[in-house]
């Protein structure tokens, strides 16, 4: 069965440092790899998609990800957050079965950044 | 940009009674339809998926006969909370997609808040 790893449930970050979170699938057929973010009380929003071509991939608001095949991970990364990407953030898989499709999300990895 | 429009947002009821949630994508046919559940700090967890032309499929655990989908249009799916109980209450999120050409548009709609008393 399809499944999606988020490693960090939680990150707490400081304004202006990095960000890199951790995705990874098992999925042995075609997929497509989302990024979303869902701020509070807000609803998901997509951050950034990867279905073929360049690997690293770039998205709004400076993310950007890169889709590694050999090791079943697409990766999030920021160079320099701020107070404002204090979110809920979700990788999610899109699978291919047959005609059908299926989005299948990660845990979620809440960040905080702090001023 | 396209839009997913989901009703109601927030709904309370009484224990047994049914709920239904509407999902509409406002400017564009969806081919695919997806209900999501999410608990409190818990992510977000598949129930079932509509495609086009054909019934829902839903996912392990899910009772079908409880949670009823129905992919009426392209523009609308339905999921109705059967006799719903406490341990129904969540966060429903629908989403709606065109898969033509392998997601290239995927909406979702801003969730519905059940609480069953």
């Amino acid at each position: 069965a399809q499944s999606v790893s988020q490693h960090n449930h939680h990150v707490i970050l400081s304004e202006a440092a990095s960000l890199e979170l951790g995705c990874n699938y098992s999925y042995g057929g075609t997929v497509n790899l989302f990024w979303y973010v869902q701020y509070p009380g807000q609803h998901l929003q997509l951050l950034l998609k990867y279905f073929s071509g360049d690997p690293l991939v770039k998205g709004i608001k400076g993310f950007e990800a890169e889709f590694i095949k050999s090791k079943f991970s697409f990766n999030l990364r920021k160079p320099s957050v701020q107070w404002s990407d204090t979110a809920e953030y979700f990788c999610a898989v899109n699978a291919r079965t047959d005609s059908s499709y299926k989005l299948i999300f990660g845990s979620g990895t809440r960040l905080l950044v702090r001023p | 940009g396209a839009v997913v429009s989901q009703h109601p947002s927030w709904v309370i009821c009484k224990s047994g009674t049914s709920v239904k949630i509407e999902c509409r994508s406002l400017d564009f046919q969806a081919t695919t339809m997806f209900w999501y559940r999410q608990f409190p700090k818990q992510s977000l967890m598949l129930m079932a998926t509509s495609n086009e032309g054909s019934k829902a499929t839903y996912e392990q655990g899910v009772e079908k006969d409880k949670f009823l989908i129905n992919h009426a249009s392209l523009t609308l799916s339905t999921l109705t909370v059967t006799s719903a109980h406490p341990e129904d209450s969540s966060f429903y999120i629908c989403s709606a997609g065109v898969f033509r050409g392998f997601g290239e548009k995927l909406f979702f709609g801003s969730g519905t808040q059940l609480s069953v008393l």
